[in-house]
């Protein structure tokens, strides 16, 4: 159980072009999900806190107009990298906590998306 | 402030035994996290703590000290497969996880 899938896994592009990441909970309800950005060799940065039916929260320094987040069932949240530049390939990697289980408190994570900008 | 602390790199032998400790500082609590991340990989979770104590499973076990503000992850019985990153996370009283550097832990046969 607690699976989440994530797509594309790979993903190459040219600058300014919009790129749109897929993040679902497949076995469970998620009414929240978190998207992180990971560079090579650092840590986990929490980009953004993603609720289902509503704004997503995002954290100090991340542009919201830049990565558009939606959470539109209990089962999808995607976020869309717009004008994408070369300074934004990166590792995206989402999780999600499920809704109903007795432990509410841990995220389980997709495999994660790379992007490369060219 | 908050802030996990952890090391960034340890070696250990093949069949042998290792223990990575995280001392962490939050604003609030409500839990401490393991999660192992093989390099290119997402991190995929080994461990939830919130009361004080051991928890078992497997070759793997978590330890938490809340007074301490303290936490190991113990592997026994290292494989080679074990070499991976392991990250120490500590969640918030807002339910917010704080993420440790990771510590890059080297199997040797």
């Amino acid at each position: 159980g607690a699976v989440v899938s994530q797509h594309p896994s790979r993903v190459i592009c040219k600058s300014g072009t919009s790129v749109k990441i897929e993040c679902r909970s497949l076995d469970f309800q998620a009414t929240t999900m978190f998207w992180y950005r990971q560079f090579p060799k650092q840590s986990l940065m929490l980009m953004a806190t993603s609720n289902e039916g509503s704004k997503a929260t995002y954290e100090q320094g991340v542009e919201k107009d830049k990565f558009l987040i939606n959470h539109a069932s209990l089962t999808l949240s995607t976020l869309t990298v717009t004008s994408a530049h070369p300074e934004d390939s990166s590792f995206y990697i989402c999780s999600a906590r499920d809704s109903l289980a007795g432990d509410q408190e841990t995220q389980y994570f997709g495999p994660g998306t790379r992007l490369l900008v060219l | 402030g908050q802030n996990i602390d952890q090391p960034t790199e340890m070696t250990a032998t093949e069949g042998a035994i290792v223990q990575i400790n995280c001392t962490y500082q939050t604003s609030g609590f409500n839990g401490l996290f393991w999660y192992q991340q093989h390099a290119g990989e997402a991190p995929t979770f080994l461990s939830y703590n919130v009361l004080d104590g051991l928890e078992e499973k497997g070759r793997f076990s978590s330890f938490l000290s809340r007074s301490k503000g303290y936490s190991y992850l113990l592997l026994k019985e290292l494989q080679m497969k074990d070499s991976a990153s392991y990250l120490c996370a500590g969640m918030d009283s807002n339910y917010q996880l704080i993420w440790g550097a990771g510590t890059k832990l080297i199997i040797k046969p």
